[in-house]
């Protein structure tokens, strides 16, 4: 199947400091991506939408200012979060949809492994 | 809005016995997608099954089937033959046909298997 990776898979950082997350599609193209946040034995939260060639739509009550996405290519996607306090600690994660079948109705979506933030 | 409820925020089986999961969900549009997620501890989002709203025949993947009540908006798990490996987090998610690509999680629900 379709592999999406993250990088890195943790990550430790000062107070105001930014950090980059990178969301990658391994072997397929992805026009969109998806980010989310995860607490602790919590369900997934959608965050933003990644569009490649356009601006990120987020969802309600993210901070585009603070949490900045960039689709620089078909196959990448990163997430800054920037002057990080230690509430941003969290579980990053990624997805990417591979479209198959007549006219692409069916899409399967591949999440990436996860990236472990913690702020000091 | 749409809405996907796990009622169970935990569930246990006996190894080889079979179990079922409920989720429930909210929504106005008449073509999306059903899932079932599985998160095991190394935190790797998985895919265990899959169901197209239009399609009447329930989504079956050797041990893993769904019982789709899309009338109930009701859309369950069962998982047969319970191995150990099957003790993880399991997520319903709900995505409509027509707007995105966007997922939306229910709560999950973690599963244990006794040995």
């Amino acid at each position: 199947g379709a592999v999406v990776s993250q990088h890195p898979s943790r990550v430790i950082c000062k107070s105001g400091t930014s950090v980059k997350i990178e969301c990658r599609s391994l072997d397929f193209q992805a026009t969109t991506m998806f980010w989310y946040r995860q607490f602790p034995k919590k369900s997934l939260m959608l965050m933003a939408t990644s569009n490649e060639g356009s601006k990120a739509t987020y969802e309600q009550g993210v901070e585009k200012d603070k949490f900045l996405i960039n689709h620089a290519s078909l196959t990448l996607s990163t997430l800054t979060v920037t002057s990080a306090h230690p509430e941003d600690s969290s579980f990053y994660i990624c997805s990417a949809p591979l479209h198959s079948g007549l006219a692409g109705r069916v899409d399967t979506q591949y999440f990436g492994p996860g990236t472990r933030l913690t702020v000091l | 809005a749409q809405t996907v409820t796990q009622s169970q925020p935990e569930m246990s089986v006996q190894e080889a016995e079979t179990v079922t999961l409920s989720c429930t969900y909210d929504t106005s549009e008449s073509d999306y997608y059903l899932f079932w997620y599985k998160q095991p501890p190394s935190r790797q989002m998985i895919l265990v099954i899959r169901q197209e709203a239009y399609k009447q025949q329930n989504a079956t993947e050797n041990r893993f089937s769904v019982n789709f009540q899309k009338a109930a908006k009701s859309f369950s798990l069962k998982i047969s033959d319970s191995q150990l490996g099957d003790a993880a987090m399991y997520f319903c998610a709900y995505r409509a046909l027509n707007t995105g690509n966007q997922f939306y999680f229910g709560t999950g629900t973690s599963l244990t298997v006794i040995p």
